[in-house]
């Protein structure tokens, strides 16, 4: 495909499970960025890779949360012991690289923490 | 004082007319601007992106800077009924690191027939 994609589309998940959201960047693009939209509020920036590394983790709301690339591609944020506050959608951007370049998202994944 | 400010609306306009949306920003050392439309339900779509001062068009879609007065403002001509939709604003900017983007809280824009 040519945009972005993300895995699952939607999540239902009970309090406490971790879960794992998959996100799949367009080709070429080497930086990768997730942020999160919570109802009603506006997009809040979690972290980005620049290839595999995350120079910037400064978004990531707790310990709880933690995500990886591998291979300068797909990229995977895992949420621990979710709480009810990660309820949100939660989206992932991809660009060709940093400072400045456009950043084109993907579909979400939304999740539910009942 | 928020970093990315926008008027949260809704702006209702009539099919044909122009809708001017508008957009300030705190950091003087903001470089990148971009205009996302996101339609309920929906991820945000790119419409353009504005890096000089002055104006940028692209079909019915004009962007304009002015980073003397920190402001972003979109034009819409010819205002469709498929145009309604939430309008945001993104800066990068130098206290974000110059790589995240940091959005307003976007202005609901209604277009009726």
């Amino acid at each position: 495909g040519a945009g972005v994609s993300q895995s699952p589309s939607n999540k239902v998940t009970e309090k406490g499970k971790d879960v794992e959201l998959r996100c799949d960047p367009i080709s070429g693009h080497t930086a990768l960025y997730w942020y999160r939209q919570s109802l009603g509020q506006g997009l809040e920036f979690l972290i980005y890779f620049q290839g595999n590394s995350a120079p910037d983790k400064s978004g990531l709301p707790s310990d709880r949360f933690s995500a990886e690339r591998t291979g300068g591609s797909v990229s995977t944020l895992t949420i621990q012991r979710t709480q009810q506050e990660d309820s949100a959608v939660y989206l992932c951007a991809s660009s060709l690289g940093t400072v400045g370049y456009e950043q084109y998202f993907g579909p979400g994944t939304r999740l539910t923490v009942t | 004082q928020k970093e990315v400010e926008q008027n949260s609306g809704p702006l209702s306009v009539p099919e044909g007319a122009i809708a001017s949306l508008n957009c300030t920003y705190s950091d003087r050392g903001s470089q990148s601007f971009f205009w996302y439309r996101q339609y309920s339900g929906k991820s945000p779509e790119l419409i353009m992106s504005i890096y000089s001062n002055g104006d940028k068009e692209d079909g019915r879609f004009t962007a304009q800077l002015n980073k003397a007065s920190q402001y972003v403002s979109l034009l819409i001509r010819d205002s469709q009924p498929s145009d309604s939709a939430t309008y945001l604003c993104a800066v990068i900017s130098l206290r974000g690191g110059y790589n995240k983007l940091i959005f307003g809280a976007g202005t609901r824009l209604a277009v009726h027939p």
